[in-house]
């Protein structure tokens, strides 16, 4: 079985100011990778996602996050947050075979202040 | 293309009510997935669906909730009888298996829930 664990629960960070969102997991198989962002009253969006190939996916809005599988991380950057970066961030695994469940962290909320 | 569609997107109702919310999943879809997020216990995944069948309800969290997926492109989620600490947001989310895409899914804007 997966799981996820988001180290930090809240991440308040000044605009223009680079963050990192810390992401680990834990499985005894190969993995699908995923972080989702959710905005104020609304539903979850795919960010970015690892399927396989290249270790480091990017968004189209600026975040990239880099798949370490020695370490079981996947942590989200960005060089430069916006205030519209003001969300709650969630990373997800799912392994390659078997169940189409994804295994969600508890989310990190990321407040990008003026 | 329309992503998740789900109905409605605010429901207030007084305890003891049915409550149904309803799901259409992204056209060819064929994975769909009810979760429920609160505060307190953040998103849970309640049943999931392949094909029209499900697969795993050991998130259904007692025998007042009962989810159906008659078609490939409906689902509902029923609360009978509701109670107060039934409120939450239901997000419904569908994916493709098998295409490459790894599982992916996609979620609706989710159906506000609030039983006084």
């Amino acid at each position: 079985a997966q799981s996820v664990t988001q180290l930090d629960s809240q991440v308040p960070v000044f605009e223009e100011a680079p963050v990192e969102l810390r992401c680990n997991y834990s499985s005894s198989v190969s993995v699908y990778l995923f972080w989702y962002v959710q905005y104020p009253n609304q539903g979850l969006q795919l960010l970015l996602k690892y399927l396989s190939g290249s270790t480091l996916v990017e968004s189209i809005n600026g975040f990239e996050a880099e798949f370490n599988k020695s370490q079981t991380s996947f942590h989200l950057r960005k060089p430069s947050v916006h205030i519209s970066d003001t969300a709650e961030y969630f990373c997800a695994v799912s392994d390659l075979f078997g169940s189409e469940k994804l295994v969600f962290g508890k989310g990190t909320k990321l407040t990008v202040n003026p | 293309d329309a992503g998740v569609i789900q109905s409605p997107r605010h429901e207030v109702t007084e305890m003891g009510q049915e409550v149904t919310l309803r799901c259409k999943p992204i056209s060819g879809h064929n994975s769909l997935f009810w979760y429920r997020q609160t505060m307190m216990r953040g998103l849970e995944l309640l049943i999931y669906f392949n094909n029209n069948v499900p697969i795993d309800d050991s998130g259904m969290p007692e025998d007042r909730f009962s989810a159906k997926m008659p078609n490939a492109s409906f689902s509902t989620l029923k609360i009978q009888p509701s109670e107060p600490r039934d409120s939450a947001v239901y997000f419904c989310a569908s994916s493709l298996r098998g295409t490459g895409q790894g599982k992916t899914q996609y979620f609706g804007p989710g159906t506000r829930l609030l039983v006084l």
